[in-house]
């Protein structure tokens, strides 16, 4: 494998259903991220772990839960959904360090609907 | 107020003319760095481009080039002979030295359909 791998590609779930996103990557980097992608609005930032310690949480529901066990693994699980959920997960990471022209690697993403 | 705005959703461009696609940023930093990235129906965001507020000279990679404006605050992608599989969503993106963590901020994106 290489690049940044995400499973599953495509999930369906109802708002009652608890599953979890997985995302791993094998480009030795320091940092990783989680968007969603909804469609015609830009990409929302939604965590990011850099050396495995959540560096950001931009207000994300609590229905959402990250987890990254080491700096090669990051999860979301999932649980109590809401129909507006539904969006393209992404996961990403990077070589984060000081300055600014580092650029970010991501995976092909999990569709997710919520029914 | 948006910090990056892409104002074309979608294009129309024959194959193999050269296609401009828009972006303008919003910042009080001196230190930025933008990027662009290219997402093909699988999902996958690809890295384009990147350019660093102080470079003098627009940023090229092969077909791909931006055109840097500092004064307008903007950082068109340019592609030049267009190619079918250049059709995709290209997104703008932006990270300031204001923010500790480095984080990118996102345009709303522009839809690029390559008409053989």
């Amino acid at each position: 494998e290489t690049g940044v791998t995400q499973t599953p590609r495509h999930l369906v779930m109802g708002m009652t259903n608890k599953k979890s996103l997985k995302c791993e990557q094998h480009l030795g980097h320091n940092a990783m991220y989680w968007y969603k992608q909804s469609a015609k609005k830009p990409l929302e930032l939604m965590f990011v772990y850099s050396l495995e310690e959540r560096v950001e949480n931009n207000s994300v529901p609590s229905r959402f839960s990250p987890e990254c066990p080491n700096s090669s693994h990051l999860f979301l699980h999932l649980h109590t959904l809401q129909p507006e959920d539904s969006a393209l997960y992404l996961c990403a990471s990077s070589q984060a360090r000081q300055g600014l022209d580092y650029e970010q690697y991501f995976g092909p993403g999990t569709r997710l609907t919520v029914t | 107020a948006q910090k990056i705005t892409q104002t074309q959703p979608g294009m129309f461009v024959q194959e193999k003319e050269a296609v401009t696609l828009d972006c303008t940023y919003d910042t009080s930093d001196q230190s930025y760095g933008l990027f662009w990235y290219k997402q093909p129906s699988s999902g996958e965001m690809i890295f384009l481009i990147y350019q660093g507020s102080y470079d003098e000279q627009n940023a090229t990679e092969g077909r791909y080039s931006l055109n840097f404006q500092k004064a307008r605050k903007s950082a068109n992608l340019v592609i030049s002979a267009s190619q079918l599989g250049d059709s995709a969503m290209y997104f703008c993106a932006m990270r300031e030295i204001q923010d500790s963590n480095y984080q990118l901020i996102w345009g709303a994106g522009t839809k690029l359909i390559i008409k053989p």
